[in-house]
C-alpha cells in the first residue's frame, strides 16, 4: 500500500510568519507532487504541483520536493488568515505496467492563522 | 466557463435505496475519478476512467458501480450494498498523463450523501 504521511496538526501561525507545511511518501517511483487547500465543507482546490527536484515558487507559495529524501514540503510567506484551511499533499504511483497511474492523499494538515 | 459541476449538493437517501451521483465536465479531459472523503480523513478513491467506455475500480470499489458512456460525464451510483455510505463524494477530473507523469487533477464542488 503507498503511503503518504502528513503531520495532522493542527498548526497554529501567526498572520504574516511563514507556514510550513511537510508530506512524505513511501513510493520511490513517484514523479508528480501536489498541494491541495480545502476550506472546511468545500472541495480541494489545486495550489501547487512539482515534478522536478528543488524549489518552486508561486506568489506567496513555495513547493520543495527532494526525492531521495521522499519529501515535499509547502511554504506559505506572509501567511494571512484567508490560508487558514486543511492542505492536502497527493502523490502518483503506478499501481501497472501500462502506465495506469492514481494519486495517493495524505490525511491532510489543519492550518490556523492567528490575526 | 470550464469546470466539473456535482448534482445535487446535498442528497438525502433512506437505507436500501440506491443513488446516483451526478458528475458533468466541459474541460475536455479524458481522465474522470470519483472520491469518498469522510471525517479527518483522506481522499480515497473508488472508480477512475481514462476513457470512454472504460474504467477501473479504486481502492474502495465494493458497493458502488459507475459508468463513462460520454467524455463529459461519469455517473456514479451508491448502492444498498454500500455499508456506510454516508460521506462526503468529489468527482475529478484531470488530462490522460503519459507514463511517469500524471498531470494535475481537479475537483467539482462536491456531494454530499446521508443515508438514515
Amino acid at each position: 500500500q503507498k503511503e503518504v504521511e502528513q503531520n495532522s496538526g493542527p498548526l497554529s501561525v501567526p498572520e504574516g510568519a511563514i507556514a510550513s507545511l511537510n508530506c512524505t511518501y513511501s513510493d520511490r517511483g513517484s514523479q508528480s507532487f501536489f498541494w491541495y487547500r480545502q476550506y472546511s465543507g468545500k472541495s480541494p482546490e489545486l495550489i501547487m504541483s512539482i515534478y522536478s527536484n528543488g524549489d518552486k515558487e508561486d506568489g506567496r507559495f513555495t513547493a520543495q520536493l527532494n526525492k531521495a529524501s521522499q519529501y515535499v514540503s509547502l511554504l506559505i510567506r506572509d501567511s494571512q488568515p484567508s490560508d487558514s484551511a486543511t492542505y492536502l499533499c497527493a502523490v502518483n504511483y503506478q499501481i501497472s505496467n501500462f502506465g495506469n497511474e492514481k494519486l495517493t492523499f495524505g490525511t491532510g494538515t489543519r492550518l490556523t492563522i492567528i490575526p | 466557463d470550464g469546470g466539473i459541476t456535482q448534482s445535487p449538493k446535498y442528497l438525502f437517501r433512506k437505507e436500501g435505496q440506491n443513488v446516483t451521483l451526478s458528475c458533468e465536465q466541459n474541460l475536455n479531459h479524458d481522465a474522470m475519478y470519483w472520491y469518498r472523503q469522510d471525517p479527518g480523513q483522506g481522499l480515497r478513491l473508488i472508480y477512475y476512467s481514462q476513457i470512454v467506455n472504460d474504467f477501473q475500480k479504486g481502492d474502495i470499489a465494493e458497493g458502488y458501480s459507475v459508468s463513462r458512456e460520454k467524455k463529459e460525464s461519469f455517473p456514479l451510483t451508491v448502492t444498498s450494498a454500500q455499508k456506510n455510505p454516508t460521506a462526503f463524494y468529489l468527482c475529478a477530473s484531470s488530462i490522460e498523463g503519459s507514463s511517469g507523469v500524471f498531470y494535475e487533477q481537479y475537483f467539482g464542488p462536491g456531494t454530499r450523501l446521508t443515508v438514515t
